[in-house]
């Protein structure tokens, strides 16, 4: 599997709802990243995770981290028609460069 | 303050042709990265400039792609030639460092379309 691979791929529930995305790397890393992107649109950041922290929150967002099990999760809670978009998890690995490494995304669909 | 900026936003060009995109990092950021996805696949790191200087370009695919970062503010990125498969879309994203780590500022992208 790819490193920084989410699941599921596909997420459909309806507004109100909570969705939960999960991603899970191979490597050590210095941060992990969340982004979301709206259909044909760019990527906009979400919440950044440094390896030494377990969980933040933004607003209806909430993002856990398990180095140990090489994990993060994102909560999205009270979704809305306009959570809908993919979201993508990016890990700065712990190698001394920069290039985050994305997943494949989560498409949520929240239905109204 | 203004994002990341991409230019142009589309672009259709055929085979054998030469693009440059460009992008615009928000001002202050010494840190300019290049990415793209091409259809059906993750989005790849491309290369990494810190000011003017190529920091790590190891995810550039060939010697068709050519990024500079004249006086280290914009940048391009040319492909040439173009091949069908270098179709998809490209971003840009730049940063601040900060200990601890960095985020990354994503522009909207440029969409490539090679005939």
């Amino acid at each position: 599997s790819q490193q920084g691979e989410e699941d599921p791929q596909a997420l459909s529930i309806q507004e109100g709802e909570n969705a939960t995305m999960n991603c899970s790397y191979k490597t050590s890393i210095n941060n992990l990243q969340w982004y979301r992107q709206n259909s044909g649109r760019g990527l906009v950041h979400l919440i950044l995770i440094r390896s030494n922290e377990r969980e933040k929150h933004s607003g209806r967002l909430r993002v856990t981290l398990d180095t140990s099990k090489k994990s993060s999760s994102l909560l999205i809670t009270a979704s809305r028609a306009a959570d809908t978009a993919s979201y993508f998890c990016a890990t700065d690995l712990d190698t001394g460069r920069r290039a985050l490494t994305f997943g494949s995304g989560t498409r949520l669909q929240v239905q109204p | 303050e203004a994002g990341v900026t991409q230019f142009p936003s589309h672009s259709v060009i055929e085979k054998g042709q030469t693009v440059t995109l460009r992008c615009d990092p928000i001002s202050g950021h010494d840190n300019l990265y290049w990415y793209r996805r091409v259809m059906g696949k993750e989005i790849k790191f491309l290369l990494h400039f810190v000011k003017e200087s190529k920091q790590d370009e190891s995810g550039m695919p060939n010697n068709r792609f050519l990024a500079e970062r004249t006086g280290g503010t914009y940048s391009t990125l040319k492909v040439q030639p173009a091949e069908l498969e270098d179709s998809g879309v490209y971003f840009c994203a730049s940063s601040q460092e900060l200990a601890g780590g960095e985020t990354q500022y994503f522009g909207p992208g440029t969409r490539l379309l090679v005939l």
